[in-house]
């Protein structure tokens, strides 16, 4: 089984809609971070959590919000989307400490139409 | 703000090596990486060196961090069309902040 799972994989939505990208993880880690990916702007930071008391905002956080339900559980909100939040977005895990090498999801592709 | 900066395309012909470049600003940064990124997949670790080292190899991977010039490579021996991917270099510093570059997109040519 996946450590990092992501799900939908795969959704088109309309604009103003609200949509919700779950990610879990089985790895223990306490670090959880959402990004975005753009072809040739590579990853973008959005929102990123320490622990499940800890909520920070990263480079691109406008329009997007974030719950961390638990330590394996860490969802990212597009509360009114819009066509420039299409995008492929990945969920990713890290633990303290080490090399902070950082483990991700398969990906959620959203389209905004 | 801080940068890593690559080239968006590299094209090779299987059996030929692959070099992709990276560069970054972050003066502080303690580790630098190399991700592959495959069609429909997320982002795997290929390799990280410390900062303080200058040469990690690793099978066919070679990776050289130039740390004065702030200029990190990664050389892949034997390239097979299997290698063909998105490889991005990353940095993170003493905080775990972890930047991204764009991604090299490797083609590799029968």
């Amino acid at each position: 089984d996946a450590d990092v799972t992501q799900t939908p994989r795969n959704r088109i939505t309309k604009t103003g809609k609200r949509i919700m990208l779950e990610c879990s993880q089985t790895k223990g880690h306490d670090r959880m971070y959402w990004y975005r990916q753009d072809p040739g702007l590579g990853l973008r930071l959005i929102y990123y959590s320490f622990d499940v008391k800890d909520i920070n905002k990263g480079e691109i956080s406008d329009g997007y919000s974030v719950s961390r339900q638990a330590q394996a559980k860490f969802s990212l909100s597009l509360e009114s989307a819009i066509p420039n939040q299409t995008a492929l977005y990945f969920c990713a895990t890290s633990d303290w400490g080490g090399s902070g090498e950082q483990f991700f999801g398969p990906g959620t592709r959203l389209t905004v139409l | 703000g801080e940068d890593v900066e690559q080239s968006l395309f590299l094209s090779v012909r299987e059996g030929d090596s692959s070099v992709i470049n990276c560069t970054y600003t972050d003066s502080s940064s303690t580790y630098l990486y190399w991700y592959k990124q495959e069609p429909g997949a997320g982002l795997q670790l290929l390799t990280y060196i410390f900062s303080n080292m200058d040469m990690k190899q690793d099978q066919r991977l070679t990776v050289l961090l130039n740390k004065k010039d702030k200029h990190l490579s990664l050389r892949i021996a034997d390239t097979q069309t299997g290698d063909s991917a998105i490889y991005f270099c990353a940095e993170s510093n003493s905080n775990n902040d972890m930047r991204f570059g764009a991604g090299t997109r490797l083609t590799v040519k029968p």
